[in-house]
Formats: C-alpha cells, structure tokens, sequence
C-alpha cells in the first residue's frame, strides 16, 4: 500500500520564477492538504482539496494555487517566488470520515524541499 | 501571538528519564487535539490523540485541560530512539465542518545515553 508520494523531492528555483509541485495522496484517501513548513517552525495549512475543489484556505496569497484530479493527485502551484518561500512543501492526505479524516490522522508525504535564490 | 505555542526547547535528557512537554492553544472553539512526532527531515507522523479524560500509550501520556487550553505530553523511561521534534496540534472545523491543522513550532527532545 503506497502512502503518500510527492515529487520532486528537492528543487531550486530564482526569485520571480513559477514552481509546481506534485503529490499522490495515499491510496483511498479523498482529501489532500498542503502544508508549509519553514525550517525551525511546525507546518502552516495551505490550503485543502477535496472532490476536485479548493474546501479551506489558510492565510496564502493568491501566488499559492492549486488543482486536485479525479484521481485525487495534487498540485501545488506558485508564481512569482519569492525568497521567503524557501521551505518545507508537506502533502498530506485524509480521508473525509466525519469531516475530520479518520481521527484526525493526516498522513504526510515526505515533502519537497524547495530553495529560492 | 501564535495560535499554538510551545517551548521549542531543546530538552536534552539522560535515557530513562521522564520529560514533560507543554502546549497552549488560544482559540476555544478548538474541536480536537493530536501530538505528532517529526524526526530530523522527516514528514510528522502522529503519535497520539488527546483526550479530555487524558490517554496513555505505553509510555506516553497525553492530557488536555479545555477550561485552560493547555494540552500535555508525559514521556516516561525515555529513549534514544524517542530523539525528535514533537509537534502540538489542534483541529479548528472550518465552515464546511472540515478541520485543518494548527500545528505548533515543535519542542525538540534529545536523548542522552
């Protein structure tokens, strides 16, 4: 059963370009979640995606978006980078049992590490 | 001020102590309470849920007190292995009745031998 998988798992990118990153949620999950993690903090929610729409939004600008597919694979797009958006890119996945994923339990992938130059 | 906060620490410990982790939450509409665990570049995974009655896992104790807004983490005969960044979480139901995670900074654990 393969859990969560998110490509590519390290990048560099230059101040003003576009970055996209991909994540598989684990299999027979629904909802997939994004998370920044800075290096030194705890991850900050993104945004949620959840039959193919954006559900929740935490306190992104418009740079950060998103897509959710059919298959419920994800991507998280951002334009015009910025150096402080240099971090963590966590996935994670759920399963929208009681509208909470299954006791709360989020299951991560192992990230994309993105550096801005 | 942080929605979550927590002493980043870190807490250096000798094997077989016990340590106590704490965590304060300012928002009382909070609905739910986990502790997950990070280990040095690795994804967070959770380690266990808090209860208001307060919940044991082996050697982990997990306490919540809601009219405080405090939640606790007891780590009992500590490990080597228990070496890693151990993040306080609470789920907020948004408008759609869907939580997402406040998660906070992480305290570090270091284990000595």
């Amino acid at each position: 059963d393969a859990g969560v998988t998110q490509s590519p798992t390290h990048l560099i990118k230059t101040r003003g370009q576009q970055v996209t990153l991909r994540c598989s949620p684990k299999s027979g999950h629904d909802t997939v979640s994004w998370y920044q993690q800075a290096l030194g903090q705890g991850p900050q929610f993104i945004f949620q995606y959840y039959e193919e729409e954006e559900r929740q939004r935490g306190n992104f600008p418009d740079r950060f978006s998103g897509h959710q597919f059919p298959n419920y694979s994800s991507e998280l797009n951002v334009n015009a980078l910025l150096l402080g958006d240099s971090a963590l890119y966590l996935c994670a996945s759920s399963l929208d049992v009681a509208g909470v994923g299954q006791a709360g339990e989020l299951f991560f992938g192992e990230g994309s590490r993105l550096t801005v130059l | 001020r942080k929605e979550v906060e927590q002493d980043p620490g870190p807490f250096n410990v000798p094997e077989g102590a016990t340590v106590a982790f704490n965590c304060t939450y300012s928002n009382s509409a909070s609905q739910s309470f986990f502790w997950y665990r990070q280990d040095c570049r690795k994804e967070p995974k959770l380690l266990m849920s808090v209860y208001s009655s307060g919940n044991e896992d082996g050697r982990f104790t997990a306490q919540l007190n809601r009219a405080s807004q405090y939640i606790s983490l007891l780590i009992r005969d500590s490990k080597l292995s228990d070496s890693a960044t151990y993040l306080c979480v609470v789920n907020r139901f948004g408008s759609s009745n869907t939580g997402k995670l406040i998660f906070g900074q992480g305290t570090t654990l270091q284990v000595k031998p």
